[in-house]
């Protein structure tokens, strides 16, 4: 079993869409969570950390379910720049340091 | 300011060859991270160093090593180089390796032929 597995898409929206990417992790002892997007050929980049008391960033909304091992990320009025591959990112820590591990990506198509 | 800079930004090799790859981190980042991008698969944990010394070590064959610098540049090595090393590889930097945030490079693109 991946230690962080998503549903690698694509999903094909409309423009003003509303859409959530899910994301499960196995390790328990998971300290920190995160989404990052990715555009195509570049490098991840920090969307937003998630908390278990959910946290919203303007249009973008994420939530960790700890009990559940479970990861969300909603996106509302999809614009078409958000079309891109999101990342679900868990730290597991490793000798004092940080080790992220990332899901396979969920790809997102966001059209007119 | 500048962010993390890695070198080079593209490169073909030869099966059996060796390659050495570069990363800079943000000035005043003492800690590196190199992760591999498979095509279609999410970044994967290589090693993390912070003050010179390895902090992490993911699962990857001993034909992958890397150091960092008194200057906490790092350069990532793999010998030996087989088909299925073709991938992106990021260099990640941060202050003390123990932030919840990492800042990515833009990657080396490793072609093996």
């Amino acid at each position: 079993r991946k230690e962080v597995e998503q549903d690698p898409g694509p999903f094909n929206v409309p423009e003003g869409a509303t859409v959530a990417f899910n994301c499960t992790y196995s390790n328990s002892a998971s300290q920190s969570f995160f989404w990052y997007r990715q555009d195509c050929r570049k490098e991840p980049k920090l969307l937003m950390s998630v908390y278990s008391s959910g946290n919203e960033d303007g249009r973008f909304t994420a939530q960790l379910n700890r009990a559940s091992q479970y990861i969300s990320l909603l996106i509302r009025d999809s614009k078409l720049s958000d079309s891109a591959t999101y990342l679900c990112v868990v730290n597991i820590g490793t000798g004092g340091g940080n080790k992220l591990t990332f899901g396979t990506g969920t790809q997102l198509k966001v059209e007119l | 300011d500048a962010g993390v800079t890695q070198s080079p930004t593209h490169l073909i090799k030869t099966r059996g060859q060796h390659v050495t790859l570069r990363c800079s981190p943000i000035s005043g980042h003492k800690s590196v991270s190199w992760y591999q991008q498979v095509l279609g698969q999410g970044p994967q944990f290589i090693f993390q160093y912070y003050e010179k010394e390895e902090r992490g070590r993911g699962n990857f064959p001993d034909r992958f090593s890397a150091r960092q610098f008194p200057n906490y540049s790092s350069e990532l090595n793999v010998n030996a180089l087989l088909l299925g090393d073709s991938a992106l590889y990021l260099c990640a930097s941060s202050w003390t390796g123990t932030e919840t945030e990492a800042f990515f490079g833009q990657g080396t693109r490793l072609t093996v032929v």
